[in-house]
């Protein structure tokens, strides 16, 4: 059966202080992840993926996230962290399609809430 | 960008009736629309996988004759929570995937739908 596990329920880091939250999954086949971002009292905004290609995805606001198979990880990283990215952050995975419906569900980790401390 | 518009975002009802919570993707057209309810603990649970103009997928657990769902067009799908209780009160987002690109795209979320039942 398809997974995603966050193991950490939060992260606490000091502003300008490189974070890392952490994502690992178990899915048949290649796996395509995904992470989420969500504010309080709002849906979830797209960060970044991983489909194919360079292990290392830079996606929205400084955030990058590293593919890697042999642990079976997709950790959300940033080099110096803001204030403003407080906020609960989701890795997804979506078993890829094999027909032409492009559906896919996304299956989600349970969420990391990120406290950046001034 | 893709933006999917959820109405209304806060709903407080009485025991025993009906909701309706409406799901449009503005500027595409989304074949598949997911709805997810969240709860309290930051999980998301899918609830079902919605389909223009055929019946939903529900996922095991999920009553689909309590939570009706209908997907008339390519841009609007709706989700009506009948005969409500209190603990159908919830978090409930939808989210629209583009119609076939040819690559995985990732899910445009709506800000949500805060349902409150007393």
């Amino acid at each position: 059966a398809q997974s995603v596990a966050q193991p950490e329920d939060q992260v606490n880091v000091a502003e300008g202080n490189p974070l890392t939250v952490k994502c690992t999954y178990s899915v048949s086949g290649n796996p395509y992840l995904f992470w989420y971002v969500q504010y309080p009292n709002r849906g979830l905004q797209f960060l970044l993926k991983y489909i194919t290609g360079d292990n290392l995805v830079k996606g929205s606001y400084g955030f990058e996230a590293e593919f890697n198979k042999s642990q079976t990880s997709f950790h959300l990283k940033k080099p110096s962290a803001l204030v403003s990215d407080s906020a609960l952050y989701f890795c997804a995975v979506r078993v890829p399609d094999f027909g032409s419906s492009n559906t896919g569900k996304l299956i989600f980790g349970q969420g990391t809430t990120l406290q950046v401390k001034p | 960008g893709a933006v999917v518009s959820q109405h209304p975002s806060r709903v407080i009802c009485k025991s025993g009736t009906s909701v309706k919570i409406e799901c449009r993707s503005l500027d595409f057209q989304a074949t598949t629309m997911f709805w997810y309810r969240q709860f309290p603990k930051k999980s998301l649970m899918l609830m079902a996988t919605s389909n223009e103009g055929s019946k939903a997928t529900y996922e095991q657990g999920v009553e689909k004759d309590k939570f009706l769902i209908n997907h008339a067009s390519l841009t609007l799908s709706t989700l009506t929570v009948t005969s409500a209780h209190p603990e159908d009160s919830s978090f409930y987002i939808c989210s629209a995937r583009e119609f076939f690109k040819g690559v995985p795209s990732p899910l445009h979320f709506g800000n949500g739908t805060r349902l409150t039942v007393t």
